[in-house]
């Protein structure tokens, strides 16, 4: 059972280009989750989301992020206009469950804007 | 809101030793804590998962404890080695997101 997989591991944008960050959870697991962690600082929750379903954003900036988790494919966050200070580690988790189901993290994406 | 304290900061001690991280939080309403092990430029390793029943869980060389009643978690690393370096995660989960500590990073000196 492959665990949670990133794609890419690394991606560099110029400012103002759009950057798409893929994730596909676990086997079997329909909860996803992304966190951030902005260099030198802890990660930070971002969006927890089901199939075809937003559950909570709530640590989504107001602006130019999204997050999608369709019924077939990864879920995708996108940041639109990137900027320097979306440079970042993404890290994307799964469970099967919310609660009590430990969440399963995937290697992160390294995200680099010039 | 959850708040989750992780202490010291940094640790560096000599291969061999035994060691002890701690983890504070404010709210004891939690579903688990996890402790995971974060390496340069590389994703989680959960270590040890702590359901909001039990108390303490093992696995070979590490013992992670919790009491909810103080707010707090111990990691425990016996006989520490070269490779146990790197930053240790203290994460809370409750209601549908983690809260996570600002970590502590340890070097285990040969």
């Amino acid at each position: 059972n492959a665990g949670v997989m990133q794609n890419p591991r690394h991606l560099v944008r110029r400012r103002g280009q759009e950057a798409r960050l893929r994730c596909s959870p676990m086997k079997g697991h329909s909860h996803v989750y992304w966190y951030r962690q902005l260099p030198e600082e802890g990660l930070k929750f971002m969006v927890y989301l089901q199939k075809e379903n937003i559950i909570d954003e709530s640590g989504m900036p107001k602006e130019r992020f999204s997050a999608e988790f369709p019924k077939e494919g990864p879920s995708i966050l996108r940041i639109q206009q990137v900027v320097r200070g979306d440079s970042a580690a993404y890290f994307c988790a799964s469970s099967p469950a919310t609660g009590t189901d430990e969440q399963y993290f995937g290697p992160g994406t390294r995200l680099t804007v010039t | 809101k959850q708040e989750v304290t992780q202490i010291p900061a940094a640790l560096s001690v000599p291969e061999g030793e035994n060691l002890v991280l701690n983890c504070s939080f404010t709210d004891s309403a939690i579903y688990n804590l996890q402790w995971f092990r974060q390496d340069p430029g590389k994703g989680l390793t959960s270590l040890l998962l702590i359901q909001s029943s039990q108390r303490e869980q093992t696995s070979g060389r590490l013992n992670a404890s919790l009491d909810k009643s103080s707010g707090r978690s111990t990691l425990y690393i016996a006989a520490s080695q070269p490779g146990d370096s790197a930053t240790y995660l203290c994460v809370l989960s409750s209601a549908r997101q983690l809260t996570f500590g600002s970590g502590t990073q340890l070097t285990v000196l040969p």
